[in-house]
């Protein structure tokens, strides 16, 4: 079993659309939690991270842990085109921020 | 700042050549990382660096070296070229300690191996 599994889509939305993208991971001993956004041909930057169970919010975007079915789940309200790309979930390993294991990607096109 | 860079954009190999890719940051970031991307797979984490002089292996060691010898740079080396390792590979660095998991990319190296 993958350490991170993540449906690599693709996804297409119309504008204006909730989103919603999921992962699942295998060890409950992981602890922190992160979304990156990759536009083609770039690297990945951080949406959000999160440590425990929960929402998070930072302005259209929604982060949620639940630990008790290991899953995590980025939703984007009011997509726009701009948020065309490939999302990835990612779990940390360790307390120091040295290990991360990447999910798949799921790519993302939102039609305008 | 110009964050995290990586050198060359684009290189084609043959099969049994060596090479370095270079990537250097200029946050002062203790912790470095190299990945590889392939399609369906995401990023496989390769080699790892928590600070000058330290480096431990990843998920994907394999016909991969490294080095830090100072905070700024941590470049990447194939000994000898194989088809698969065509990939594209991101330099990443991240502040040290508890609680920082922003991690930076680099731009990417796109690698063919003929």
């Amino acid at each position: 079993q993958k350490e991170v599994e993540q449906d690599p889509g693709p996804l297409s939305v119309p504008e204006g659309a909730i989103v919603s993208l999921n992962c699942t991971y295998s060890n409950s001993a992981f602890q922190y939690f992160m979304w990156y956004r990759q536009y083609s041909r770039k690297g990945p930057e951080l949406l959000m991270y999160t440590y425990s169970s929960g929402n998070k919010e930072d302005g259209r975007f929604t982060a949620q842990v639940d630990k008790s079915s290991k899953y995590i789940s980025l939703f984007i309200r009011d997509s726009q085109p701009s948020d065309s790309a490939t999302y990835l979930c990612a779990v940390c390993r360790d307390n120091y921020g040295q290990n991360f294991v990447f999910g798949p990607g799921t790519r993302l096109s939102v039609l305008p | 700042n110009a964050g995290v860079t990586q050198t060359p954009k684009f290189q084609v190999l043959k099969t049994g050549q060596s090479m370095t890719l270079q990537c250097a940051q200029d946050m002062n970031h203790e912790y470095m990382s190299w990945y590889r991307q392939d399609p369906g797979m995401g990023l496989r984490l390769i080699h790892y660096s928590v600070g000058a002089g330290i480096t431990d292996q990843g998920e994907v060691p394999n016909g991969y070296n490294v080095s830090r010898s100072t905070t700024e740079d941590f470049p990447l080396r194939l000994l000898s070229a194989a088809p698969s390792q065509t990939s594209v590979y991101f330099c990443a660095s991240s502040y040290k300690g508890t609680g920082s998991y922003e991690q930076y990319f680099g731009p990417g190296t796109r690698l063919t191996v003929t």
